[in-house]
């Protein structure tokens, strides 16, 4: 029962240029989206969200994207830096608990 | 900044042994959850917890497991009797409010059951 995927384990990216993470949902109960970065030995770290009301939200590189008719989100990273490898988490939740995609290791290489 | 810690940072155990996790969660938040994730797997909700009382669980949060917050600070996740498939990284969080308040996570228990 996956309501959240993200079909790609890993994406690896060279400093200064783009990453793209993509996930996608079942559930049309979702509403309110997030994603989580990762680091080894650490907990799940909030990066940034967005309400299904929306359709882009940025946060300085981070910028997420929703488009809820084709139950699709991404997260872009623009320019990507070596800091940014991590696990990325795509979470989705219609209460208040967040179903968690298997997550995206992104590696940037300098 | 403030945030949530959780002890011990790895704990091994063997089959049918009772395992307390401790997590301390941030200090002026009211809502506390407890996740696992399975080496490889995907995060997963197990409890969450408020005003004393537990407000929502799933379905792998079954008899074995229960939660307490025995003081003012501390948030605990006891499994009774331990199995093999318990092992994972178990995950604390709080938040200050419901719904769309972030949910800040501690570092995690490694628990290895043997």
């Amino acid at each position: 029962d996956q309501q959240v995927k993200q079909n790609s384990p890993s994406l690896s990216v060279q400093e200064g240029r783009i990453s793209i993470l993509n996930c996608d949902y079942t559930n049309s109960m979702f509403d309110y989206f997030l994603w989580y970065k990762k680091y080894p030995a650490e907990g799940p770290t909030f990066l940034i969200s967005i309400s299904s009301i929306k359709d882009k939200n940025e946060d300085g590189r981070f910028t997420v994207f929703l488009n809820k008719s084709a139950k699709h989100l991404s997260l872009h990273i623009v320019p990507s830096q070596p800091g940014d490898s991590a696990v990325y988490f795509c979470a989705a939740q219609g209460s208040y608990i967040p179903t968690f995609g298997r997550g995206t290791s992104l590696i940037v290489h300098p | 900044e403030p945030e949530v810690t959780q002890t011990p940072s790895h704990q091994v155990t063997q089959m049918g042994q009772e395992v307390i996790l401790r997590c301390v969660p941030i200090s002026n938040h009211l809502y506390f959850y407890w996740y696992r994730q399975i080496l490889g797997q995907k995060v997963e909700f197990l409890v969450s917890f408020y005003n004393n009382e537990i407000s929502e669980k799933s379905e792998i949060f079954d008899d074995q497991f229960s939660v307490e917050r025995p003081d003012g600070s501390n948030f605990t996740l006891k499994i009774r009797s331990t199995k093999l498939e318990d092992s994972a990284m178990y995950f604390c969080a709080s938040s200050g409010e419901l719904g769309t308040d972030t949910q800040y996570f501690g570092p995690g228990t490694r628990l290895t059951v043997l």
